[in-house]
């Protein structure tokens, strides 16, 4: 089966930087993705990564350590409008439907 | 880009009543489809895997014939729940499989919001 583990709250400042940190096992692996949702929306995809290492999209970035079985989302300059739920996600590569299976979220707070 | 309609964003109606959620890829053909419902400050648990023109498939103690799942047509997946009750109200999120396959797998609705009375 497929489990993904990451922290049920972070709370930052305003301008400051946050790092939201995702643990997972499968028994599988094809990739960690991250959404993100705000209250009474649905989830929007930030990013993927299907190998090591780091990917930049604006102030967001994600990383991944295949051997760690770890990846986490940075987000930078932050805004009052990132105060969302963020979740790791990871697909099932045995899943002829290409499902997706997702973290439990991480709810950020964000400080004026 | 790839858009996922879903109808109604939300609905209040009374205990017993059934109630249709419809899901429609706009620009692209989906032959799989997927609900989702979640409930406040959690995840978003898989339902059901709707596939075109077969029977859908459901996730452990998902009731089948609670939830009616319908997909006709390559842009068109249902979601009914049956005779509702308030333990139903919850946030039902569809979203459709993504065609060119890459690093986003599917494209969600908007959600619909339930609450029963």
């Amino acid at each position: 089966g497929q489990s993904l583990e990451q922290p049920s709250e972070v709370t930052a400042v305003e301008g400051a930087i946050v790092q939201i940190n995702c643990t997972y096992q499968t028994s599988g692996f094809y990739g960690l993705s991250w959404y993100q949702q705000h209250d009474g929306g649905a989830p929007t995809f930030l990013s993927y990564n299907g190998l090591d290492g780091l990917e930049e999209t604006g102030r967001f970035s994600s990383f991944l350590s295949r051997s760690d079985s770890y990846g986490y989302l940075l987000l930078q300059e932050l805004q009052m409008k990132d105060s969302a739920s963020y979740f790791c996600a990871v697909r099932d590569p045995f899943d002829r439907d290409d499902k997706i299976i997702f973290g439990k979220g991480t709810r950020l707070h964000i400080l004026p | 880009g790839a858009v996922v309609s879903q109808h109604p964003s939300w609905v209040i109606c009374k205990s017993g009543t059934s109630v249709k959620i419809e899901c429609r890829s706009l620009d692209f053909q989906a032959t799989t489809m997927f609900w989702y419902r979640q409930f406040p400050k959690q995840s978003l648990m898989l339902m059901a895997t709707s596939n075109e023109g077969s029977k859908a498939t459901y996730e452990q103690g998902v009731e089948k014939d609670k939830f009616l799942i319908n997909h006709a047509s390559l842009t068109l997946s249902t979601l009914t729940v049956t005779s509702a009750h308030p333990e139903d109200s919850s946030f039902y999120i569809c979203s459709a499989s993504n065609p060119t396959g890459g690093a986003q797998p599917q494209h969600f609705g908007d959600g619909t919001r339930l609450s029963i009375l």
